[in-house]
């Protein structure tokens, strides 16, 4: 079955910088891929997602790009704030379920 | 709009209890899925319903956990004889269309965490 693979596991950043996320999948028929915010205590929040036929989308700070041959994904924060700091999820869909990554929890200091 | 809601958000339960853990989908979303968050990790799925039919329920992890969703609409997971392991956040997720339907996009509830002691 598909295996989804996140890296770092924390990252720290300072405020206005740069923050990337890299994911790797297993399965090649994998064709969905979102990307899932999580403050303490929520539920996981949809911010982005792209789909196995398109290689980069972008939605003002946020863009995620996407590698087929390779299998891999990620996300791109620009202008990081500090309320851009939670846990973050990649995800890939597989026979119709999300497999998720482990997350990563973003702290962006001011 | 009104998003899912799960309820209730935090149970406390003894060890041999049974619990139910209630889902209100985002109305007209045909489909529902379950997922189990432990501590420090990701969602992992549990089972998927198309409307009021239980299409997979490959992820539950014993025959002590069950699932329902009798008119395509509120679902209910269901846990017997609660152990320790089973102390999780249970997520529930709807979206749009079935998994053939092209919309692939799930949104979450805020999870129910489950204490078992």
């Amino acid at each position: 079955g598909e295996n989804v693979e996140q890296h770092p596991s924390t990252l720290s950043v300072q405020e206005g910088d740069s923050a990337v996320i890299k994911c790797t999948y297993s399965d090649s028929a994998s064709n969905y891929f979102p990307w899932y915010k999580q403050e303490l205590g929520k539920g996981p929040q949809l911010i982005i997602d792209i789909r196995s036929n398109v290689g980069e989308k972008k939605d003002q700070r946020i863009a995620v790009t996407l590698n087929k041959t390779a299998k891999h994904f990620s996300l791109h924060i620009t202008e990081t704030q500090p309320e851009d700091s939670a846990v973050y999820f990649c995800a890939a869909r597989s026979q119709g379920n999300l497999i998720f990554g482990k997350g990563t929890k973003l702290s962006v200091k001011p | 709009g009104a998003g899912v809601s799960q309820s209730p958000r935090y149970k406390v339960a003894k060890r041999g209890q049974d619990v139910a853990l209630r889902c209100d989908p985002i109305s007209g979303h045909v489909s529902l899925f379950w997922y189990q968050q432990a501590l420090g990790q990701g969602p992992e799925f549990l089972t998927y319903f198309q409307n009021e039919a239980q299409l997979d329920k490959s992820g539950l992890p014993s025959d002590r956990f069950f699932a329902e969703r009798p008119e395509g609409s509120v679902s209910t997971l269901k846990i017997q004889r609660t152990q320790q392991e089973d102390s999780a956040v249970y997520l529930c997720a709807s979206s749009l269309m079935g998994v053939a339907g092209g919309i692939y996009e799930q949104y979450f509830g805020p999870g129910t965490r489950l204490t078992v002691t």
